[in-house]
């Protein structure tokens, strides 16, 4: 089992480039985050998803979008890439909301 | 709304004990604990379900007051493994919110 996995590993973005995160999961987990971790910050959930077909929005959704046509994948999107969102980004999954969450290696973004 | 952990930074020698503490305004369906070292990925380390309940492997527990909406992380005699920064989770709804998180070091 691979676990979690995100690609790419590192990135980096021009002001208003877009581009898309993969995280893909190959432990049937149905649900799967997306956060966003800061120097001297935890980790701050962005979108998550419950299930194939489903997202909703976390604390700091602005400025990004994802998607779930696959119960393995989890999609993150930029459309126009800001300086303000030049962050590490950690996907992870869980089987259940109340269970333990599982995180992928983390993709290094840099927006010039 | 995050949770708040105290103290921000700890610094022990190794075989010294230390409590890290998690605190919520809402109340709180689950509270997770996890550990990252820098530059990797966050590191589950226990989950509390329910108030009261208190979990704990090898030398490191956790407990958990629904009540007062709080959580506390117990690592005892520490070793220089147990470096890095702890994070406290809280679920409701689905909805995890993380803390800033406790920076640990050990010494030798």
């Amino acid at each position: 089992n691979a676990g979690v996995t995100q690609t790419p590993k590192f990135r980096v973005l021009k002001t208003g480039q877009s581009m898309t995160l993969l995280c893909a999961q190959d432990m049937n987990h149905e649900y799967m985050y997306w956060y966003r971790q800061d120097p001297g910050m935890g980790l701050r959930l962005i979108h998550y998803s419950v299930g194939e077909g489903t997202t909703a929005k976390g604390e700091v959704p602005d400025g990004y979008n994802v998607s779930r046509l696959k119960k393995q994948n989890f999609l993150l999107g930029l459309e126009s890439a800001a300086p303000s969102q030049t962050s590490v980004y950690f996907c992870a999954s869980s089987p259940l909301a109340t269970d333990t969450q599982y995180f992928g290696p983390g993709t290094r973004l840099t927006v010039l | 709304q995050q949770p708040v952990q105290s103290p921000q930074a700890v610094i022990l020698r190794e075989g010294e004990d230390a409590v890290i503490n998690c605190s919520s305004s809402k109340a709180l369906y689950s509270v997770h604990w996890y550990r990252q070292k820098h530059g990797e990925a966050p590191v589950f380390l226990m989950i509390l379900l329910k108030g009261g309940e208190q979990k704990g492997h090898d030398k490191i527990s956790a407990s958990f007051n629904e009540k007062k909406q709080q959580s506390s992380l117990y690592l005892t005699a520490s070793q220089l493994s147990y470096s890095g920064t702890y994070f406290c989770g809280t679920e409701r709804l689905h909805d995890m919110r993380f803390g800033a998180g406790t920076r640990l070091t050990v010494k030798p």
